[in-house]
């Protein structure tokens, strides 16, 4: 299957920087990235949807000054947890899709001191 | 709005034993996806088995098959000849047809399998 990427893999901050999250799809073109939150052995919480070009679409609850998403190209889409405080510590896992398969990167943890 | 169950929090079988994970969602809509994602400790999502709601036939990949169920409204996913690595959080999901790209996966809460040796 297509591989999708994210990095960094795991990530510590101070209470109050912002953290940047990369998320690429190495082999194909995904023309809508989806970005969630997983806490520990819960469900995936969806965030955001991304449309390359155009802005991303925020679920209800989620702040979308504190968590911007950019989605510049076909292959990349960026999460930025913007003044990260620690009840933002979590997993973050992107996922791309192509016609009717979505991936799923190996996700991101961030942990906020 | 779509919403899918899943009504075991965990389950535990037998290396080499067979296990029915049940899924149940409710929509109005008539065509839709249906998928089963594994996802092990390492926490990468795999995509086990997808089922198009108008196909009849059940979906199979090796070891792993759903008995869909639509009027009833019930995706369950059996796993066979279980094996040490199937141990994973399960999760249903549902996916509409409209909407285009971006309509968006509901997910369930998950079932936690666990495998004995």
């Amino acid at each position: 299957g297509a591989v999708v990427s994210q990095h960094p893999s795991r990530v510590i901050c101070k209470s109050g920087t912002s953290v940047k999250i990369e998320c690429r799809s190495l082999d194909f073109q995904a023309t809508t990235m989806f970005w969630y939150r997983q806490f520990p052995k819960k469900s995936l919480m969806l965030m955001a949807t991304s449309n390359e070009g155009s802005k991303a679409t925020y679920e209800q609850g989620v702040e979308k000054d504190k968590f911007l998403i950019n989605h510049a190209s076909l292959t990349l889409s960026t999460l930025t947890v913007t003044s990260a405080h620690p009840e933002d510590s979590s997993f973050y896992i992107c996922s791309a899709r192509a016609l009717m398969e979505q991936f799923f990167g190996p996700g991101t943890r961030l942990t906020v001191l | 709005a779509q919403t899918v169950t899943q009504s075991q929090p965990e389950m535990s079988v037998q290396e080499a034993e067979t296990v029915t994970l049940s899924c149940t969602y409710d929509t109005s809509e008539s065509d839709y996806y249906l998928f089963w994602y594994k996802q092990p400790p390492s926490r990468q999502m795999i995509l086990v088995i997808r089922q198009e709601a108008y196909k009849q036939q059940n979906a199979t990949e090796n070891r792993f098959s759903v008995n869909f169920q639509k009027a009833a409204k019930s995706f369950s996913l059996k796993i066979s000849d279980s094996q040490l690595g199937d141990a994973a959080m399960y999760f249903c999901a549902y996916r509409s047809l409209r909407g285009g790209a971006t309509n968006k996966l509901i997910f369930g809460t998950g079932t936690l399998l666990a495998v004995q040796p």
